[in-house]
């Protein structure tokens, strides 16, 4: 049963690449989500998705965009990456927006 | 600014004693609190929660205890075992933006033979 599965788990970027962050959900959630963790913070939600088509900013959407064509895929972009962006991203999925969410396993990501 | 705050980064325990686990908020809209348990290298995993119109919500050896006019919140493990040390989130939300979770920072529990 897989669940939240994210891609990569590790990724080193230079200042000024683009890339995209990969998140699959097999229990056919309506809504998903992005978060970053940083050290000595709790997670912030970058963006979130209440359904496929339809995606809403966060607390910190700045430097971010965000796909949301099929139920079960949310991708996280980065346009242009920064050193500010180097952190854990994780992707979580729920039913809808007021049922506990599930969590995949984190991208770690960074950026020299 | 933080309105959910773990302000124990560690608690250490011995294994069969209780682990009491700590969370403040500062959002008086928030009505839906909820703990998550995370593993090194693995996602968050949801643990227990508790809606304000409530004021304690118990799942096994997890109890989640809410006392909203001093808009504290914590959570009791007991006995504590040693596949309990974990970091702990705290996280709320409130009824006018439901999936907006604000967490706290964390706290990091290990349990001791």
């Amino acid at each position: 049963n897989a669940g939240v599965t994210q891609t990569p788990k590790f990724q080193v970027l230079k200042t000024g690449q683009s890339m995209t962050l990969q998140c699959a959900q097999d229990m056919n959630h309506n809504s998903m989500y992005w978060y970053r963790q940083d050290p000595g913070m709790g997670l912030r939600l970058i963006y979130y998705s209440a359904s496929e088509g339809t995606t809403d900013k966060g607390e910190v959407p700045n430097g971010y965009n965000v796909s949301r064509l099929k139920k079960q895929n949310f991708l996280l972009g980065l346009e242009s990456a920064a050193p500010s962006q180097t952190s854990v991203y994780f992707c979580a999925s729920s039913i809808n927006s007021n049922q506990p969410q599930h969590f995949g396993d984190g991208t770690r990501l960074s950026i020299l | 600014d933080q309105q959910v705050k773990q302000n124990s980064p560690s608690l250490s325990v011995q294994e069969g004693r209780i682990s009491i686990l700590n969370c403040d908020y500062t959002n008086s809209m928030f009505d839906y609190f909820l703990w998550y348990k995370k593993y090194p290298a693995e996602g968050p995993t949801f643990l227990i929660s508790i809606s304000s119109i409530k004021d304690k919500n118990e799942d096994g050896r997890f109890t989640v205890f809410l006392n909203k006019s001093a808009k504290h919140l914590s959570l009791h493990i007991v006995p504590s075992q040693p596949g309990d040390s974990a970091v702990y989130f705290c996280a709320a939300r409130g009824r006018s933006n439901d999936y907006k979770l604000s967490f706290g920072a964390g706290t990091t529990v290990t349990v001791r033979a």
